[in-house]
């Protein structure tokens, strides 16, 4: 099955600097990339998600890239805010609208300085 | 916007006993799953269900887990006799149907404890 090797588990930048978070998978069958920010106690939220038809997505300060041969995509987080501090997954899936679970990346927590 | 809820939020219960945990989907999602999260660790899924009936399991569903949709609106995890390795957060998610749109919705958790 699908597996999501994701790095680094911890990350802490000043504000106003970029983070960059990295995640492997191992199933070429994957097609659907998202990433999910959680903060403490509450539900994942979708922040950006990819798919593999397209090597670059952004939206606003984050982006996400994908590189299909190296089975490898990235969240780029520029002018980073306080409010940014949160535990980010990633997660690969096949997509496609069928009924396809979610593998996880461990997750990396972030930590913004003021 | 709609958005996937759950309760209770917090479930507290002694080993061996059954729980039941509810969510309600987004009224017009058809795809349903529940993950579980142990403190401090990934989000691991469960089960996915669809069209009434389990798409596909994790090995952690054992026997001891089940799943139901009893009306038009809930979506129900049941956990026939607890144990410690059991308390974890579960989610519940839900997904439109088909057109490409991926996106998983997730719930507010319930966190089981077990004692």
């Amino acid at each position: 099955g699908e597996n999501v090797e994701q790095h680094p588990s911890t990350l802490s930048v000043q504000e106003g600097d970029s983070a960059v978070i990295k995640c492997t998978y191992s199933d070429s069958a994957s097609n659907y990339f998202p990433w999910y920010k959680q903060e403490l106690g509450k539900r994942p939220q979708l922040i950006i998600d990819i798919r593999s038809n397209v090597g670059e997505k952004k939206d606003q300060r984050i982006a996400v890239t994908l590189n299909k041969t190296a089975k490898h995509f990235s969240l780029h987080i520029t002018e980073t805010q306080p409010e940014d501090s949160a535990v980010y997954f990633c997660a690969a899936s096949m997509g496609g609208g069928s009924n396809y679970k979610l593998t996880f990346g461990k997750g990396t927590l972030l930590t913004v300085n003021p | 916007e709609p958005e996937v809820t759950q309760t209770p939020s917090h479930q507290v219960t002694q080993m061996g006993q059954e729980v039941i945990l509810r969510c309600v989907p987004i009224s017009n999602h058809l795809y349903f799953y529940w993950y579980r999260q142990i403190l401090g660790q990934k989000v691991e899924f469960l089960v996915s269900f669809y069209n009434n009936e389990i798409s596909e399991k994790s090995e952690i569903f054992d026997d001891q887990f089940s799943v139901e949709r009893p009306d038009g609106s809930n979506f129900t995890l049941k956990i026939r006799s607890t144990k410690l390795e059991d308390s974890a957060m579960y989610f519940c998610a839900s997904k439109r149907l088909a057109g490409g749109a991926d996106t998983q919705y997730f719930g507010p958790g319930t966190r089981l404890t077990v004692l």
